[in-house]
């Protein structure tokens, strides 16, 4: 079956730790996407990658990174300098970034909820 | 400034009491409108996608239709497994959707 997975479910960090949330999908896919989503607000945009070693900030990128070099896997890490990481984190996948006067549908994974303790 | 809103932020319902859910936009230049709908502590699963003002689309108990300035997502005779927050999405001319905060359905037996 076609899909994306992440991992861990549930991740807990403690002040001052950098973790690191995986998302993998095997759609072949060549856009992949990170979003944050928090109670009340609607998902907000953290990096994005069109293509293998290319990657870019979305509008809420300080205090993580990103990395992607293999088409499959576009895992996220959230640094310490982020000050309030607690959150359901959501990973996203689409066939292109942008289909020309068309958008291509942008499929989710199951999430990562991340707890600072 | 580009922007998503969507109203009710909660919605109950009692089963079979058909009911909309609205999705209002501003933002240049509109490349699609998706409806997703996330169950609790979970991802959202795609429902629709929409192109230009007119079309619609259904789905079972579903139906969304898009105009120049908003969407709406139409539920027909609602049963409780249709509980679930709706959230609506728009891709304006630059690469990045712009989410609305959804509305939380609640159908009752």
């Amino acid at each position: 079956d076609g899909g994306i997975t992440q991992s861990p479910k549930y991740l807990f960090r403690k002040e001052g730790q950098n973790v690191t949330l995986s998302c993998e999908q095997n759609l072949n896919h060549d856009a992949m996407y990170w979003y944050r989503q928090d109670p009340g607000q609607g998902l907000r945009l953290i990096y994005y990658s069109q293509i293998v070693n290319d990657f870019q900030k979305g509008d809420i990128a300080e205090g993580y990174s990103v990395s992607r070099e293999k088409k499959e896997s576009f895992p996220l890490t959230v640094t310490s300098a982020q000050k309030n990481p607690t959150a359901f984190y959501l990973c996203a996948s689409s066939i292109r970034l942008a289909g020309g006067k068309r958008t291509d549908t942008q499929y989710f994974g199951p999430g990562t909820r991340l707890t600072v303790l | 400034e580009d922007q998503v809103t969507q109203s009710p932020e909660a919605l109950r319902l009692q089963e079979g009491e058909s009911s909309s859910l609205n999705c209002s936009y501003t933002v240049s230049g509109l490349r699609g409108l998706f409806w997703y709908r996330q169950d609790p502590g979970k991802g959202p699963e795609f429902l629709f996608t929409l192109y230009s003002a007119g079309e619609e689309k259904e789905k079972e108990r579903l139906k969304a239709t898009l105009t120049k300035k908003e969407s709406f997502l139409h539920i027909t005779a609602p049963k409780p497994e249709d509980s679930a927050t709706y959230l609506c999405a728009v891709h304006p001319g630059y690469n990045k959707l712009i989410f609305g905060a959804g509305t939380r359905l609640a159908v009752h037996p």
